[in-house]
């Protein structure tokens, strides 16, 4: 059975720091592009940040580049986020999902809180 | 960037009847890039359809996509309780590389 389970979120002040994480098993991780997909409370959901399966190539939305950075363990079948210059419009549920051209699997997500 | 804009909003149907959702491109988009999800309450995203017209695993026949360019559309043939929910189209491109529409709320009427 597929898993992707996250971890990691939290409350934390603007300007702060967040390292998420995604454990996977149950499918070849090493062979998969992989997301960061984020959804605001009450709101729909926005593409953050994806990673080839090497690692070799990373692409991000606009506004969070430069302030958070993908990054995968393969070794460890692992996606993380880190996650810096936090702001308050970054507060959302954080879910990790597989795939370049759409995405078929998803974890359960992680809050997110960005306030003072 | 491609934007992608769903209608309706909201639609409001009973169970028994067809679902019609649209998703209309600011670009053309390749077929092969532009995907269905449902998400229900608290719940992850489920992908539904590929491809603009291929199901995903473990998908009802009664699930179907159309459309290509700028205009595309999801149908459910006959809706159960179960497929009341937002749906999203999503897709893939150049800069940046994935978005998704809005959303399309189907309420029970």
């Amino acid at each position: 059975e597929v898993q992707l389970v996250e971890s990691g979120g939290g409350l934390v002040q603007p300007g702060g720091s967040l390292r998420l994480s995604c454990a996977a098993s149950g499918f070849t991780f090493s062979s998969y592009w992989m997301n960061w997909v984020r959804q605001a409370p009450g709101k729909g959901l926005e593409w953050v940040a994806n990673i080839k399966q090497d690692g070799s190539e990373k692409y991000y939305v606009d506004s969070v580049k430069g302030r958070f950075t993908i990054s995968r363990d393969n070794a460890k079948n692992s996606l993380y986020l880190q996650m810096n210059s936090l702001r308050a419009e970054d507060t959302a549920v954080y879910y990790c999902c597989s795939g370049l051209y759409y995405f078929d699997y998803w974890g359960q997500g992680t809050l997110v809180t960005v306030s003072s | 960037e491609i934007v992608l804009t769903q209608s309706p909003g909201t639609l409001s149907l009973s169970p028994g009847e067809r679902a019609t959702l649209s998703c209309r491109a600011s670009q053309s988009v390749s077929s092969s890039y532009l995907a269905w999800y449902q998400q229900k309450p608290g719940q992850p995203p489920r992908l539904l359809i590929y491809g603009a017209s291929s199901r995903a695993t473990g998908i009802p026949d009664r699930f179907s996509g159309s459309g290509s360019g700028t205009d595309f559309t999801l149908t459910i043939s006959r809706l159960e309780p179960e497929d009341f929910a937002v749906y999203y189209c999503q897709q893939y491109g150049s800069s940046p590389p994935i978005t998704f529409g809005q959303g399309t709320r189907l309420e029970i009427k």
